[in-house]
């Protein structure tokens, strides 16, 4: 199983909008509505930032959200803050059930 | 809360054995299915093994398939990784992580809801 294809960093000012995609295939991002992002800061465990490709837990900021189109997948931020700077990983179910990580993207906040 | 606590971390020559455990508290850990993964350093996450809640569904990742067995004891909230022919490529934080949530409503599985801090494997001569 292949890792899920994420661009390498992105960056942006404070109070832009950033856009994190995350690129499979029919057997893992495309197959099923089974995507979810998570947020790394160094030295931390990582944690759930959106699951079921849109949906997000309680006490994540609306600021995140999650779409999917085909076998991409993507991670909007929105009114980007200081305390967003991190590295985010998606990760899929797959058709052989297991899982799968993006390549993660670390986001710089300019 | 839930929590999740790894131990059993430590330093192994490669060709040797380990085991990590992870203690669950603050949910039915009987009703949940649950996950190791792995982060070599400075590298990203790398899915590595899956029991369900009864124990009798697992499913690994090809790295480790024939090496590493997963298993749970639901009498103890324990959760556990037992890992043989360790090569230096195992050299990792190895994570717990429980398996999606369930609402009064619904469950949502397929997703890696809370995180342990993680141990640290090190596979070195």
């Amino acid at each position: 199983q292949s890792a899920l294809t994420q661009p390498a960093s992105v960056s942006g000012s404070p109070g832009q909008s950033i856009t994190i995609s995350c690129t499979g295939t029919s057997s893992d991002v495309g197959g099923y509505n089974y995507v979810s992002w998570y947020q790394q800061h160094p030295g931390k465990a990582p944690k759930l930032m959106i699951y079921d490709v849109s949906h997000r837990p309680s006490g994540v900021s609306n600021r995140f959200s999650g779409s999917k189109s085909g076998s991409t997948a993507s991670l909007t931020i929105s009114g980007l803050q200081a305390e967003d700077e991190a590295d985010y990983y998606c990760s899929s179910y797959t058709s052989s059930n297991t899982r799968v990580f993006g390549t993660g993207t670390k986001v710089t906040v300019l | 809360q839930v929590q999740l606590v790894e131990s059993g971390g430590g330093v192994v020559q490669p060709g040797g054995s380990l085991r990590l455990s992870c203690a669950a508290s603050g949910f039915s850990f009987s009703n949940y299915g649950m996950h190791w993964v792995r982060q070599a350093p400075g590298k990203g996450l790398e899915w590595v093994a899956f029991i369900e809640y009864d124990a009798i569904t697992k499913h690994y990742a090809d790295s480790v398939k024939g090496r590493f067995t997963i298993s749970r004891d639901n009498s103890k909230n324990t959760l556990s990784l037992q890992m043989n022919s360790l090569r230096p490529e195992d050299t990792a934080v190895y994570y717990c992580a429980k398996d999606g949530h369930c609402t009064s409503n619904s469950c949502y599985p397929h997703h890696f809801d809370y995180w342990g801090q993680g141990a640290l494997l090190t596979v070195s001569s």
